[in-house]
């Protein structure tokens, strides 16, 4: 049983279309994250919420926008998809706390 | 603002070939340093939390430790099943819920 699952694991599209990234967790967590890693590997935290309230909103273009309609869902959405937004979308969740974070199998965002 | 720097880039060992990689940190106050290990295709997934200096924790042939600037994750008689790129994160007192990310270490052991 999936704890952290996101769809779809692949994702490929044109330039200026709009795509959205799906994520569950059923771990009874009240915090998730999306994170993207680049080429490099590098991963850094795009957006976090906290029982449906976003609380950390990074420096990300706002053609990315968040949803969280419950806890345990956290849905991405990207508008006008760019070239440089190619890169792997990863979901996660952790308890309230300095604690670790559960993640999803990642989404691979290939923009042509 | 917190910063992770995580040496080396990529590490080839034998197989039993004992060695540790490096997680170098800057932040306003450690609440958390973690460790986490990422096979391809795969998402991080969680190996340990150090909260202070001077603790250690162990798991199989893994062994994490904790100084005030840095943190090593000691690899003892690695085999092939342990190569994988691992990651390390922080997490500040003014950045409260937020892991700032290295670059990662890729392992690769040869049998």
């Amino acid at each position: 049983d999936t704890a952290v699952s996101q769809t779809p694991k692949y994702l490929v599209t044109q330039m200026g279309n709009d795509k959205s990234i799906k994520c569950e967790q059923n771990l009874g967590h009240d915090t998730m994250y999306w994170y993207k890693q680049d080429s490099k590997k590098f991963l850094k935290i795009m957006f976090s919420y906290n029982n449906k309230e976003l609380i950390i909103n990074e420096t990300v273009p706002n053609r990315f926008s968040p949803k969280s309609p419950d806890k345990a869902h956290l849905n991405l959405h990207i508008n006008s998809l760019e070239l440089g937004d190619s890169a792997v979308y990863f979901c996660a969740s952790s308890q309230a706390g300095v604690t670790e974070a559960f993640f999803g199998q990642g989404t691979r965002l290939t923009v042509v | 603002e917190d910063q992770v720097t995580q040496s080396p880039e990529a590490l080839r060992l034998q197989e039993g070939e004992s060695s540790s990689l490096n997680c170098s940190y800057t932040v306003s106050g450690l609440r958390g340093l973690f460790w986490y290990r990422q096979d391809p295709g795969k998402g991080p997934e969680f190996l340990f939390t150090l909260y202070s200096a001077g603790e250690e924790k162990e798991k199989e042939r893994l062994k994490a430790t904790l100084t005030k600037k840095e943190s090593f994750l000691h690899i003892t008689a690695p085999k092939p099943e342990d190569s994988a790129t691992y990651l390390c994160a922080v997490q500040g007192n003014a950045n409260a819920g937020k892991s700032t990310f290295g670059d990662g270490t890729t392992l690769t052991v040869k049998p």
